[in-house]
């Protein structure tokens, strides 16, 4: 089973700009959450999905947004990023999100706002 | 805010030691706490997890012992190998919130 694909690996953008991620999940599985990683602040979790609809969000700026389609696929969105936006994002999948339910991450799309 | 602490930050170990990493929470209302462990360039990986009315988990050289009323829970590597030198995360969530609240990471170094 292929596991869950992230693209781009990586991504260089100006400060300003804005900026699309990918993420395809699992075959079979429906929720997709997606996390920034940062050596400050580590692992924070930005967005949860399932069936189209956002579940939950964490504590990021409006400029950060995401969608899921109707295929499980999942993107997220930065716009007018900033210095601070350079981070690992990382996308997870699982079957339901239930609480007991493993997620597996994605390598991540690596991000360098200049 | 950090809503898990862990330590130590960093720790090395010799090839055949055990390694112990500590964390820390105070919302008693997580309810599943699972370890991740993240080699370089790859993306964290479940290794074990453990609910709170379980003291204890044994999953081959990798244990978590979990302390309800003291609100703190702990992975032990037993006979850690250099394959073992990874980064590892604690985490908890909690019912219907379909977030992990990640610790900050431990990098482990195993000296063969």
């Amino acid at each position: 089973k292929a596991g869950v694909t992230q693209t781009p690996r990586y991504l260089i953008k100006t400060r300003g700009q804005q900026v699309t991620l990918s993420c395809s999940p699992i075959s079979g599985h429906r929720s997709v959450s997606w996390y920034q990683q940062t050596p400050g602040q580590g692992l924070q979790f930005l967005f949860e999905y399932f069936s189209e609809t956002q579940r939950n969000k964490g504590n990021f700026p409006g400029r950060f947004s995401g969608r899921q389609f109707s295929n499980s696929r999942s993107e997220m969105n930065v716009s007018t990023l900033e210095l601070g936006d350079s981070a690992l994002y990382l996308c997870a999948s699982s079957l339901w999100g239930g609480l007991t339910d493993t997620q597996y991450f994605g390598p991540g799309t690596r991000l360098t706002v200049l | 805010q950090q809503q898990v602490k862990q330590s130590p930050q960093s720790l090395i170990v010799q090839k055949g030691g055990i390694s112990i990493i500590n964390c820390a929470y105070e919302n008693t209302a997580f309810d599943y706490f699972p370890w991740y462990q993240q080699f370089p360039g790859k993306g964290p990986a479940l290794l074990i997890a453990i609910r709170p009315d379980v003291s204890e988990k044994k999953e081959g050289r990798f244990t978590i012992s979990f302390n309800k009323s003291a609100k703190q829970f702990s992975l032990h590597i037993m006979d850690s190998q250099p394959g073992d030198s990874a980064t590892y995360f604690c985490a908890a969530s909690k019912g219907y919130d379909y977030k992990l609240s990640f610790g900050a990471g431990t990098t482990v170094t195993v000296r063969a």
